[in-house]
């Protein structure tokens, strides 16, 4: 089946420590996303990615990183410079050349 | 920035009622997309809308794109207990470039269906 699958569902994650969130598409997409979504506050976009090897800050990157080496893949690191990383993430993509985009089943990650 | 509004925050329906939330911004978009969001799952595409005017139905769902390029609505006809939600809004601007870096989305409008 053709979509976009983020892992794991659920992390936990130690003060200090950095963890990454799996995003992978089989869309053939070319852009794809990183948003954080907190209660009340709906969608911030962290980074995000218009095509492999090249990837820019979205309005709250600090503390995170990424990397875009395969077109099908953008993981998303959350460093122990994020403060407050408790939330949950949204991997999404589309097409190069679109507006619409499309998300995945999203990750919840929680410090303990 | 764009500045996007969404209305209402929550609201609390019967089962069988019409359901009507709308967007708007402080600049004119060219794009409205709506997206709903179960409990902790990703957002689902419902609808997107291209051009002002425009009318798009998808089974009970009705959404616009208003004429001033600066608002949309969504209307949920005759509510069932699997429409309970938080829907979003999402525009971009005339000016931006393609893809999300110019997206903008609304904070959503919870629904919940009192059976």
């Amino acid at each position: 089946d053709g979509g976009i699958t983020q892992s794991p569902k659920y992390l936990f994650r130690k003060e200090g420590q950095n963890v990454t969130l799996s995003c992978e598409q089989n869309l053939n997409h070319d852009a794809m996303y990183w948003y954080r979504q907190d209660p009340g506050q709906g969608l911030r976009l962290i980074y995000y990615s218009q095509i492999v090897n090249d990837f820019q800050k979205g309005d709250i990157a600090e503390g995170y990183s990424v990397s875009r080496e395969k077109k099908e893949s953008f993981p998303l690191t959350v460093t122990s410079a994020q403060k407050n990383p408790t939330a949950f993430y949204l991997c999404a993509s589309s097409p190069s050349h679109g507006n619409t985009i499309y998300f995945g089943e999203g990750s919840w990650l929680t410090v303990v | 920035g764009q500045q996007l509004n969404q209305s209402p925050q929550s609201m609390f329906i019967q089962e069988g009622e019409d359901v009507s939330m709308n967007c708007t911004s402080s600049s004119i978009f060219n794009t409205w997309l709506w997206y709903k969001q179960d409990p902790g799952e990703g957002p689902v595409l419902l609808i997107a809308l291209y051009k002002a005017g425009e009318l798009t139905s998808n089974g009970r769902l009705t959404a616009q794109f208003g004429i001033t390029r600066k608002d949309s609505f969504l209307n949920i006809s005759a509510s069932i207990p699997s429409d309970v939600g938080i829907y979003f809004c999402a525009g971009q601007g005339m000016y931006s470039g393609g893809g999300a870096d110019g997206l903008t989305f609304g904070k959503g409008t919870h629904l919940i269906i009192q059976p």
